[in-house]
């Protein structure tokens, strides 16, 4: 069974340039989640999708972030403009349902690594 | 605030020795945990995890403890491999009405050595 995919695996732009990410979960999975990882820090959930719905976006930070998944599988993770303290790991993650069970839990892709410069 | 602590960064052990790794939490209103694994430059991986109606839970060289009146968690490794050498995050899953968000520790860095 595939994992999950992200592209790019690495990124460095220029403060205020657009940058978008890319996670394709695995096969099945309909929950999809976006969580953004700082340095020295665990994970922190920015948006979950249920399908092609947004069901949990209350962190994301809607002024400059979007993101979108539009026939309920591949999801894109927009930032614009993008600022010095984006730089991080996207982390994108999947399960096969949004209820996790002790054995059934959320499958993490590799990340985007972000510099913003 | 951080609802789930782990309060050393990094740990340092012999091959052969026990790890213990540590976390705490303070939201009673966590209903399981979970311990992932994460290599450089690769994803969390699932490790290990314990409902918060049970006290221990053994996988292999790998056993969680969970003390629910000190709202503490240990995750041992016996015997502890240099491929072990990690950052292990512990999570724990907190109930929203039908569906669940986990919660992450900061991690802490094991370093296993031969």
């Amino acid at each position: 069974e595939a994992g999950v995919v992200q592209s790019p695996r690495y990124k460095i732009i220029e403060k205020k340039q657009p940058v978008a990410f890319w996670c394709n979960p695995i096969s099945g999975h309909n929950t999809l989640y976006w969580y953004l990882q700082n340095l020295g820090q665990g994970p922190e959930l920015l948006i979950r999708y249920e399908n092609e719905e947004a069901v949990d976006d209350s962190q994301l930070p809607k002024d400059r972030f979007s993101a979108e998944r539009l026939k309920g599988v591949d999801s894109t993770l927009k930032i614009q403009p993008a600022e010095l303290g984006d730089s991080a790991v996207y982390l994108c993650a999947s399960s096969r349902f949004p209820l996790l069970t002790p054995t059934d839990t959320q499958y993490f892709g590799p990340g985007t690594r972000l510099t913003v410069l | 605030d951080q609802q789930v602590k782990q309060n050393s960064p990094s740990l340092s052990v012999q091959e052969g020795r026990i790890s213990i790794l540590n976390c705490d939490y303070t939201n009673s209103m966590f209903d399981y945990f979970l311990w992932y694994k994460k290599y450089p430059a690769e994803g969390p991986t699932f490790l290990i995890s314990i409902s918060s109606i049970k006290d221990k839970n053994e996988d292999g060289r790998f056993t969680v403890f969970l003390n629910k009146s000190a709202k503490h968690l240990s995750l041992h490794i016996v015997p502890s491999q240099p491929g072990d050498s990690a950052v292990y995050f512990c999570a724990a899953v907190l109930p929203q009405g039908g569906s669940e968000k986990l919660v992450f520790g900061k991690g802490t860095k094991l370093t296993v050595n031969p």
